[in-house]
């Protein structure tokens, strides 16, 4: 199984902040998706943002963007103008092809948009 | 427009009553997954079928079976639900099972067992 490491438990932030939530994976497969999703509290998991290991930009999609360093093996979540909508636990999640394309989901980061 | 839908939202079941939890799908997807998430856990996957093969993960008990009539449909069977097994359901979909195909996930089904 893949190792994936999201360091922050809980991050709060203000609403039209910005915010990053952290992400680190292991993955010897050279060829791999990194997926991003929200979770809100009705537990619908929610596709964000997806980079590709051969992508050479980092992803974007609307406020959501990925910095993609791939030699560190990271991909943080920048979320921009932030709103309380936001507010739902972030799961990371890489998957090769290795693994049959399973997704292995991080611990999750909840955060918290506050007015 | 819903992609990937569970049925019901909300199951309550007694102890050792069977129950089974319905996914489907309009996006024509081969594969068609599984997973088990536990009060504040990450989701934890049960199994997977790619067309009509199923793949069970190793350390999935028993106690789960699954079917998949058509591409459209897959359902989870729970034959002897313990208060262990409480939990949210969630089917993904994905087009292929490499590693650059997004899965989609339904809005899950939350299994109460009494």
């Amino acid at each position: 199984a893949q190792k994936i490491t999201q360091t922050q438990p809980g991050m709060f932030v203000q609403e039209k902040e910005a915010v990053t939530l952290d992400c680190t994976y292991d993955t010897s497969d050279p060829s791999y998706g990194l997926f991003w999703y929200k979770q809100p509290s009705s537990g619908e998991m929610i596709f964000l943002i997806y980079q590709g290991s051969y992508d050479q930009q980092n992803a974007t999609e609307g406020r959501y963007s990925l910095n993609f360093q791939k030699a560190r093996k990271s991909a943080n979540l920048v979320i921009s103008a932030s709103q309380l909508g936001d507010s739902a636990m972030y799961f990371c999640a890489p998957r090769d092809d290795s693994t049959l394309g399973r997704l292995y989901f991080g611990r999750g980061t909840q955060l918290t948009v506050w007015p | 427009d819903a992609m990937v839908i569970q049925n019901p939202r909300y199951q309550v079941t007694q102890f050792g009553k069977p129950v089974t939890l319905s996914c489907s799908q309009t996006l024509n997807h081969n594969v068609m997954y599984w997973y088990q998430q536990k009060s504040s856990q990450a989701p934890k996957l049960l199994f997977h079928y790619y067309d009509k093969d199923f793949n069970n993960e190793a350390d999935t008990p028993d106690n789960f079976q699954s079917r998949r009539p058509n591409t459209s449909f897959c359902f989870l069977d729970i034959r002897s639900p313990g208060l262990g097994d409480a939990a949210m359901y969630l089917c993904a979909t994905s087009r292929t099972r490499t590693g650059t195909d997004t899965q989609y996930f339904g809005p899950g089904t939350r299994l109460t067992v009494l």
